[in-house]
């Protein structure tokens, strides 16, 4: 079992729908964060969260310390959107410096 | 300002050949990572660096991998001799250890092997 598991794998949505992709950890962390990768490009952090929500424009992220989840919310979605969204976590401990990848989940915003 | 630096952008060469990628990282930035990315395994980390001293270089595949930092601003990942198996895109990462745990990417090296 991996230690990030994310879903949906892949995610079909119309322009302008709210989206979430999930994220569960089974490890202690210390920070987690979301990453976006557009077809054939390269990797772009969206959030580093420890605790709380973080919102930048259309983003939204929140993590639950207790429940081990993270979710990444897309309001009013958008073709540019689409991309591979990453789900990433610095583990607690002398090892902090790594970061454990989920699988990713593939966003095809249609117009 | 910059970000991380990669080069090159892409790299086709055939197996049993020696292969060089390149990164320079933001500057002021202390630690460096490199990492793999294929279908079937995601993102790996290969490497990580600090304050240009290898520090964990457990995920290295196997000795026809090496990587070198020799100073603060410049990093390179070798392969040889190169093997299809090899074909993936490598990143380079670095970040201010101790201050932050943000990762910054480079845009990555498609490298295929034949």
């Amino acid at each position: 079992k991996n230690e990030v598991e994310q879903s949906p794998q892949n995610l079909t949505a119309q322009e302008g729908e709210f989206i979430t992709i999930n994220c569960s950890y089974s490890v202690g962390i210390s920070a987690l964060h979301w990453l976006q990768q557009h077809p054939g490009g390269g990797i772009v952090s969206l959030f580093m969260l420890s605790s709380g929500k973080k919102k930048h424009g259309r983003l939204i992220a929140t993590i639950n310390i207790q429940e081990k989840h993270s979710s990444l919310h897309i309001t009013a979605s958008h073709p540019r959107d689409s991309a591979v969204y990453i789900c990433a976590v610095n583990p607690s401990g002398g090892s902090n410096y790594k970061l454990t990848f989920g699988k990713g989940t593939l966003l095809t915003v249609n117009p | 300002d910059a970000g991380v630096i990669q080069s090159p952008r892409h790299e086709v060469t055939e197996m049993g050949q020696e292969v060089t990628l390149r990164c320079k990282p933001i500057s002021g930035h202390n630690s460096l990572f490199w990492y793999r990315q294929t279908m079937m395994r995601g993102l790996e980390l290969l490497i990580y660096f600090n304050n240009n001293v290898p520090i964990d270089d457990s995920g290295m595949p196997e000795d026809r991998f090496s990587a070198k930092m020799p100073n603060a601003s410049f990093s390179t990942l070798k392969i040889q001799p190169s093997e299809p198996r090899d074909s993936a895109v490598y990143f380079c990462a670095s970040r201010v250890a101790g201050k932050s745990y943000e990762q910054y990417f480079g845009p990555g090296t498609r490298l295929t092997v034949t």
